[in-house]
């Protein structure tokens, strides 16, 4: 049963555009959220985090957006760039301080 | 600087035989995580240690094996009763909002 789906397996945009990923979750108790992005054969990165009390962080060109009530969080990249294309994925902290891994979306970023 | 790091990058094994995947860090962080990743799916934890001497089970522990002797290291042994372990490895260190992962390891058996 998975807790948060990326529905979205992958994503292409074009160089310059918003990229806008997706993710859901089910647990209601969830209160922190994360996103990692990740290049071919290297570990995940941590990217940007939104607590539950926030509806909006906002890092440079990252944006995460949290709607509580849709249990839904997406990340809006503006502008596009190459170095962009990574598979992106959604987790968030359960209450043991685990985190909860979606399948990740792997975002191309056409030129 | 202070880091995780994974060792080796790429490892083969034959089918049948053990081998044991090395995690260190630096960091003094307490908590240390391993992760598989196979394509089209998310990190699935396989071990976790919050302390030293102590390792709980993840989701898939089933054919792994793991110690935590010291805090700077945490490897992880994938036995011949893993059925499917090739696949990509990662390990992390962890506080409470976030996970600093290393490089990986790929592993595949020949």
């Amino acid at each position: 049963d998975q807790q948060v789906k990326q529905n979205s397996p992958s994503l292409s945009v074009q160089e310059g555009r918003i990229s806008i990923l997706n993710c859901d979750y089910t647990n209601s108790m969830f209160d922190y959220f994360l996103w990692y992005k990740k290049y071919p054969a290297e570990g995940p990165t941590f990217l940007i985090s939104i607590s539950s009390i926030k509806d909006k962080n906002e890092d440079g060109r990252f944006t995460v957006f949290l709607n509580k009530s849709a249990k839904h969080l997406s990340l809006h990249i503006v502008p596009s760039q190459p170095g962009d294309s990574a598979v992106y994925f959604c987790a968030a902290l359960d209450s043991n301080y685990q985190l909860i891994w979606g399948a990740g979306t792997k975002l191309i970023i056409k030129p | 600087d202070g880091g995780i790091t994974q060792s080796p990058k790429y490892l083969f094994r034959k089918e049948g035989q053990n081998v044991t995947l090395s995690c260190e860090q630096n960091l003094n962080h307490d908590a240390m995580y391993w992760y598989r990743q196979d394509p089209g799916q998310g990190l699935r934890l396989i071990y976790y240690s919050q302390i030293v001497n102590d390792f709980q089970k993840g989701d898939i522990a089933e054919g792994y094996s793991v110690s935590r002797e010291k805090k700077e290291s945490f490897p992880l042994t994938v036995t011949s009763a893993q059925k499917n372990p090739t696949a990509f490895y990662l390990c992390a260190t962890g506080l409470n909002y976030g996970y600093t992962f290393g490089s990986g390891t790929r592993l595949t058996v020949v």
